[in-house]
């Protein structure tokens, strides 16, 4: 059975650091592997996707790796700021079937 | 487009009743699904749908009934609240079923929250 684990569960950085979070699953036969963000309260928001035959992923300032051989994906955002707290989920997706797994999140607070 | 909308925001029930939490989306997308969340915990999957007509069971439905009688609307029917049901519930949609290389992900509605007493 698959299963995502995320750490740390929580982090909380200075303005203006670079930092990593990091996302494990026991099964490397997946389909995508997506990072997802979300604000207290609220729904979640697509951040990136990485295919299975893809390594990483880019968006602005956040850039998402994938290694499938050894079940890890990290997700790195690049001086981050206060508007950058919120929690992260990463979740899997085994096959072609939309049907996503995820991790618990890491909640992180980006101090001002 | 509204995307997904979600009613209630919050509901309180006590053990015991039913209802029908509402999902709906407005770009036509073939698969929709719940989830629930709990605190600490990841998503985890209740049902799913490929298309009008088609459900599945998800990671977790028992104490769940869906349908899809329309493209649009995807209800969660609670049959007997139980405390164990309190959660924050999210309905997501996605345009298309078996896609390839794509890069479409899940849209999510902003969730419904669920006490059961």
């Amino acid at each position: 059975k698959q299963e995502v684990t995320q750490i740390p569960a929580a982090l909380s950085v200075p303005e203006g650091e670079n930092l990593v979070l990091n996302c494990s699953f026991t099964d490397s036969a997946i389909y995508n592997l997506q990072w997802f963000r979300q604000d207290p309260g609220k729904g979640l928001t697509s951040l990136l996707l990485i295919q299975s035959s893809q390594r990483e992923q880019t968006s602005g300032r956040l850039n998402a790796s994938l290694d499938k051989s050894s079940g890890r994906s990290t997700l790195y955002i690049a001086a981050s700021q206060p508007g950058d707290s919120a929690t992260y989920l990463c979740a899997v997706e085994a096959d072609s079937s939309y049907k996503l797994i995820f991790g618990s999140g890491t909640r992180l607070l980006v101090r001002p | 487009n509204a995307g997904v909308t979600q009613t209630p925001k919050f509901q309180v029930l006590k053990t015991g009743q039913s209802m029908t939490l509402q999902c709906a989306q407005d770009m036509n997308h073939e698969y929709m699904s719940w989830y629930r969340q709990d605190p600490g915990m990841g998503l985890r999957l209740i049902h799913y749908s490929v298309g009008a007509g088609i459900t599945d069971q998800g990671e977790v439905p028992n104490g769940y009934n869906v349908s899809r009688s329309t493209t649009e609307d995807f209800p969660l029917r609670l049959l007997s609240a139980a405390p164990s049901q309190t959660s924050v519930y999210f309905c997501a949609s996605s345009p298309s079923y078996g896609r390839q290389l794509s890069q479409e992900t899940q849209y999510f509605g902003p969730g419904t929250r669920l006490l059961v007493l």
